[in-house]
């Protein structure tokens, strides 16, 4: 089945411990794309990754960092987490920018909540 | 950057009826994309459509690009329609950005 994962569904953690959730696709996506989720604010984009070995900040990028060496994988790293960034966070990928259809998919979500 | 602009903000229908949703964007796109967020947070796609109609099922969206403006169609509403539409815009001058409005909030009661 064609999925974005996300792990974990759910991470209660403390202030100023690195944490790192985990975003795989199956689908050979070349982009993918991370966002949190407020009240109030929707959704805003973090980092992405046009493809391998290849990222660039989204709107709210600072507090984060990213990764993609590999396809499938691009992994979110808080490495020192405050409480301004509980928030709920997707994974998104898609094909490549000018790909017949560029659908975005997104992964479940994981709910992040910084003490 | 683009603006992107939902409406309406809510919309509370009874099961049955047809809505149409609207997104107004502020800039030239090339990429537009519908989604839908159930009461469990699961974010679906429902379109891509940077321009023209599509439609699947009870959905249909139409994209007049020239005009900025995108609209959702809902026929014969059910109450799994519930949840939150959110459009989604991106533009051929940052083609790794994609921009979401704020959402309209569907109820829709039995």
């Amino acid at each position: 089945e064609a999925q974005v994962t996300q792990n974990p569904r759910y991470l209660i953690t403390v202030t100023g411990k690195k944490l790192t959730v985990t975003c795989s696709q199956n689908m050979n996506h070349e982009y993918m794309s991370w966002y949190r989720q407020d009240p109030g604010l929707g959704l805003r984009q973090i980092y992405y990754s046009m493809n391998v070995e290849v990222t660039d900040k989204g709107d709210v990028p600072e507090g984060y960092k990213v990764s993609r060496k590999e396809k499938r994988n691009f992994p979110l790293i808080l490495e020192s987490p405050s409480p301004n960034q509980t928030s709920l966070y997707f994974c998104a990928s898609r094909p490549f920018v000018g790909a017949t259809n560029e659908k975005l998919f997104f992964g479940s979500g994981t709910q992040l909540s910084v003490l | 950057g683009i603006q992107v602009e939902q409406s309406p903000p809510d919309l509370i229908l009874q099961e049955g009826a047809n809505s149409t949703l609207r997104c107004n964007f502020s800039d030239s796109v090339n990429n537009l994309q519908w989604f839908h967020q159930n009461p469990w947070g699961q974010l679906i796609n429902l379109f891509y459509i940077p321009s023209g109609t599509k439609q699947n099922g009870r959905l249909s969206a139409t994209t007049v690009a020239t005009e900025r403006y995108s609209l959702l169609y809902i026929s014969s509403s059910q109450t799994t329609d519930s949840g939150v539409y959110f459009c989604a815009v991106g533009s051929p001058s940052n083609t790794g950005k994609l921009i979401f409005g704020q959402g309209t909030t569907l109820q829709v009661k039995p």
